[in-house]
């Protein structure tokens, strides 16, 4: 079983469009997160989700948004596509707060044209 | 805010070789220190960590000492193998857990 899955593993758009990744965590943890990892790996934190309260890192665009159906899901929104949303993007998941390690999942390479 | 900073490398190294990557932070409180490394075309996988000042993490041959005096994470191994070949990211998390804060990333490639 895989612990954090995302769908899909790779997506190409035109810009413009509006996209949807999904994130499933099957660990029982509390805590998810959204990361974008650019072409030279870095990787920042886009959101952070713990029991309903959402924590935005204030340089992601709006455009960007997460969705929660449940503690087990957290996908993220995208509208509006632009060439620089192009990197992969990781959810990831955590027990709790503090001393826990991250745990990530596969990632989505997104493209956009 | 809380950072991370490493030696971004490249770093090429031959097979059997010492390793050492640098690795410092700052941050508020006492963070929980961690190296994840990444594979091409996979994720990120947790390497090792520490929790606390002068514990040291350890798994697959790596180590590194969370040591308070000098913000410092290094991770080490005696004798690398090609199949270390990966991105190696320090990183930490403050005592609020809020997010994971890593540093840029290094590359290492080691040859037979």
């Amino acid at each position: 079983d895989t612990a954090v899955s995302q769908t899909p593993k790779y997506l190409v758009t035109q810009m413009g469009n509006d996209k949807s990744i999904k994130c499933e965590q099957n660990l029982g943890h509390d805590t998810m997160y959204w990361y974008k990892q650019d072409s030279k790996k870095f990787l920042k934190i886009m959101f952070s989700y713990n029991n309903k309260e959402l924590i935005i890192n204030e340089t992601v665009p709006n455009r960007f948004s997460p969705k929660s159906p449940d503690k087990a899901h957290l996908n993220l929104h995208i509208n509006s596509l632009e060439l620089g949303d192009s990197a992969v993007y990781f959810c990831a998941s955590s027990l709790e707060r503090g001393s826990s390690e991250a745990f990530f999942g596969q990632g989505t390479r997104l493209t956009v044209v | 805010g809380d950072s991370v900073t490493q030696m971004e490398g490249p770093v090429t190294l031959s097979e059997e070789a010492f390793l050492t990557i640098n690795c410092t932070y700052t941050a508020t409180g006492y963070p929980s220190l961690f190296w994840y490394v990444q594979y091409p075309g996979e994720g990120l996988q947790l390497l090792l960590k520490a929790t606390k000042a002068d514990d040291k993490g350890s798994n697959k041959g790596f180590e590194a000492t969370y040591r308070k005096e000098t913000t410092s994470f290094h991770l080490e191994k005696g004798s690398v193998q090609v199949s270390d070949s990966a991105v190696y990211f320090c990183a930490l998390v403050d005592n609020y857990g809020q997010n994971f804060v890593f540093g840029p990333g290094t590359r290492l490639s080691v040859l037979p």
